[in-house]
């Protein structure tokens, strides 16, 4: 069965630090990978990997994937409060299948 | 920059009662996909819709249809509701198949 796991599943750090997190797939068929951001409301696109070892960034955060590895890592750099959330990993098989399949996300708390 | 639209953003039912959610994709979308989160889960593919036609499916009731109309909006009915139906369901667009999802707010649902 196709899985996503991601972690650590909290993190708590204070505002300026970097943090890493993680996710790995376990999938038959892989497509694409993608992060989302969820605050207390819908989830917000981050990212979408389809390329091993292509950086996409967009200001503090940065995505990679490595497909040898079956993973990807989100960082975020100079942390604000404004980063807590959860932060979801998915992945989409491709193919005739259009749903996403999230890992269970990491919350991250920056505190001040 | 338009996003996904949901109606209603808050619904309370009774058991047995039925419910329908509607969803307006970003303009230009063509493909709609549902999904339901619950209290601290991840959120679980229900149903997706491509030009129209039904282009996947999930773990979906059979007590729930949905369809996606001729201007892309998509309504999921719910019927004969259950107290473990209680959850946020976000609905999310992309465009020409499966891709970038882009959430909506969602629509808490509550049944009692």
């Amino acid at each position: 069965e196709d899985k996503v796991v991601q972690s650590p599943l909290s993190l708590v750090v204070h505002e300026g630090d970097t943090v890493t997190l993680n996710c790995s797939y376990e999938v038959t068929n892989f497509r694409s990978l993608l992060w989302y951001k969820q605050e207390k409301k819908a989830p917000t696109f981050l990212f979408m990997l389809t390329s091993s070892g292509i950086e996409k960034k967009s200001g503090r955060l940065s995505s990679i994937l490595d497909k040898k590895e079956l993973s990807s890592i989100l960082n975020i750099t100079a942390t604000q409060t404004g980063d807590s959330a959860i932060y979801l990993c998915a992945f989409h098989s491709g193919g005739s299948n259009y749903k996403l399949t999230f890992g269970k996300g990491t919350l991250l708390t920056v505190n001040p | 920059a338009a996003g996904v639209i949901q109606s209603p953003r808050h619904l309370i039912k009774e058991k047995r009662e039925t419910a329908t959610l509607k969803c307006y994709p970003i303009p230009r979308h063509d493909t709609v996909y549902w999904y339901q989160q619950g209290p601290g889960q991840d959120p679980q593919f229900l149903i997706s819709f491509y030009e129209k036609m039904q282009s996947d499916k999930g773990s979906i009731p059979d007590r729930f249809s949905a369809q996606q109309f001729s201007d892309y909006h998509s309504e999921l009915n719910m019927s004969s509701l259950e107290l473990g139906d209680s959850a946020l369901y976000f609905c999310a667009s992309s465009l020409a198949g499966p891709g970038e999802q882009y959430f909506g707010p969602g629509t808490r649902l509550t049944v009692t």
